[in-house]
């Protein structure tokens, strides 16, 4: 049982690049969240979804998309790379039912120069 | 719109003292409360949570956290740190019923040993 895992660990984009952030888990859990971390703000919801096709914005969705065609994958799309996005991205994932606690992965630390 | 406020940023103690960490939310109806850790170079994980029930909860490693209701707060405690308590501390708030969980800035907790 793996949890929820990331890849990649580390990437560094030039301004303007494209990349996928992958997030799968093998809980069988329903919902699952992309958050960013930056120093001092903590944790900022950026998508999340609540089942295979279904997503919905959060607090930061800005420059990004996902998608969710099954239960286990999550991936977090960034177009157009901004200096602004240079974040560690985690990715996490919940039952759904009480008592919600999440399941986080262990993250991905993105730069963007 | 709902917001989780904790107090100290950064806190330094020395091995054997007490921990206090501060969390307020802003949100008046039912909520479920989390508190997680990072230590260093891993991804978050639970502390402990409360769901419902009795207003003191205790997790992993000898913390405890007290529900307070009329003061909207949910404080983490512990009687005596040891220096492997080192790590950043975030209280997170999930609106009952609700599918986002909100979470605070961060506490850096430093243990002198």
């Amino acid at each position: 049982n793996a949890g929820v895992t990331q890849t990649p660990k580390f990437r560094i984009l030039k301004i303007g690049q494209s990349m996928t952030l992958q997030c799968t888990q093998d809980m069988n859990h329903n919902y699952m969240y992309w958050y960013r971390q930056d120093p001092g703000m903590g944790l900022k919801l950026i998508y999340y979804s609540v089942g295979a096709g279904i997503t919905d914005k959060g607090e930061v969705p800005n420059g990004y998309n996902v998608s969710r065609s099954t239960t286990e994958d999550f991936p977090l799309r960034l177009e157009l790379a901004a200096p602004s996005q240079t974040s560690v991205y985690f990715c996490a994932s919940s039952s759904g039912t009480a008592p919600f606690e999440q399941y986080f992965g262990p993250g991905t630390r993105l730069t963007v120069t | 719109a709902q917001s989780v406020s904790q107090h100290n940023h950064h806190v330094i103690l020395s091995e054997a003292a007490s921990l206090e960490l501060g969390c307020n939310y802003s949100y008046g109806g039912t909520v479920n409360l989390f508190w997680y850790v990072q230590y260093p170079g891993q991804h978050l994980q639970l502390l402990l949570k409360y769901f419902s029930g009795d207003p003191l909860v205790k997790g992993i490693k000898g913390f405890e956290a007290e529900f307070i209701k009329s003061k909207f707060s949910f404080n983490l405690r512990k009687p005596s740190v040891q220096w492997s308590d080192t790590a950043e501390y975030f209280c997170a708030v999930k609106r009952s019923g609700g599918f986002k969980t909100i979470f605070g800035a961060g506490t850096r907790l430093f243990v002198k040993a």
